[in-house]
């Protein structure tokens, strides 16, 4: 079992409707990267998060540090935000560690 | 700030030659740090360095990989031979070390093919 699993693996949905990326860690974190990755592109940091919520624009990053679990929302989706959303843990045994998940690939249809 | 820079983004060689990757962090970062990404094992860390030290280079898949950080403000990564099973995506990041929670910074990559 991976130490960050990621939810879904694959997601499409139509332009407008609100979305939700799911990341859930079995390990000791200091805090947890939510990133995106157009194709063919590089990796953008959209949210670093150790508690509680943080709102960027239409994106909304959530994390329960008692449940291990993190969420990524995006409201009124564009065909812009398709893209690949990686949730990366900083754990707490080395403080320069960090486990990916695999990624979730978003398409937004038009 | 320009970011992280990495240079070349694209590079195809013929298996058997060296293949050097560039990386210049952002200004002021102390920590450096070389992921590799594949389809099938998406991103690993190879080496990390902090404040110019290789700290961590348990990732580095063996003795054809070779990174350094002569200075705080390029790095290379360099791989002699090639394989063609080293073809991927090669991200630097940089990060600064001594703030709390400091976000990883990712650069455009590399992706090497090698044939």
């Amino acid at each position: 079992k991976n130490e960050v699993e990621q939810s879904p693996q694959n997601l499409t949905a139509q332009e407008g409707e609100f979305i939700t990326i799911n990341c859930s860690y079995s390990v000791g974190i200091s805090a947890l990267h939510w990133l995106q990755q157009h194709p063919g592109g590089g990796i953008v940091s959209l949210f670093m998060l150790s508690s509680g919520k943080k709102k960027h624009g239409r994106l909304i990053a959530t994390i329960n540090i008692q449940e291990k679990h993190s969420s990524l929302h995006i409201t009124a989706s564009h065909p812009r935000d398709s893209a690949v959303y990686i949730c990366a843990v900083k754990t707490t045994s080395g403080t320069y560690k960090y486990i990916f998940g695999t990624g979730t690939r978003l398409k937004v249809l038009a | 700030d320009a970011g992280v820079i990495q240079s070349p983004r694209h590079e195809v060689t013929e298996m058997g030659q060296e293949v050097t990757l560039r990386c210049k962090p952002i200004s002021g970062h102390n920590s450096l740090f070389w992921y590799r990404q594949t389809m099938m094992r998406g991103l690993e860390l190879l080496i990390y360095f902090n404040n110019n030290v290789p700290i961590d280079d348990s990732g580095m898949p063996e003795d054809r990989f070779s990174a350094k950080m002569p200075n705080a403000s390029f790095s290379t990564l360099k791989i002699q031979p090639s394989e063609p099973r080293d073809s991927a995506v090669y991200f630097c990041a940089s990060s600064q070390f001594t703030q709390k929670n400091s976000p990883l910074h990712f650069g455009n990559g590399t992706r090497l093919t090698v044939t």
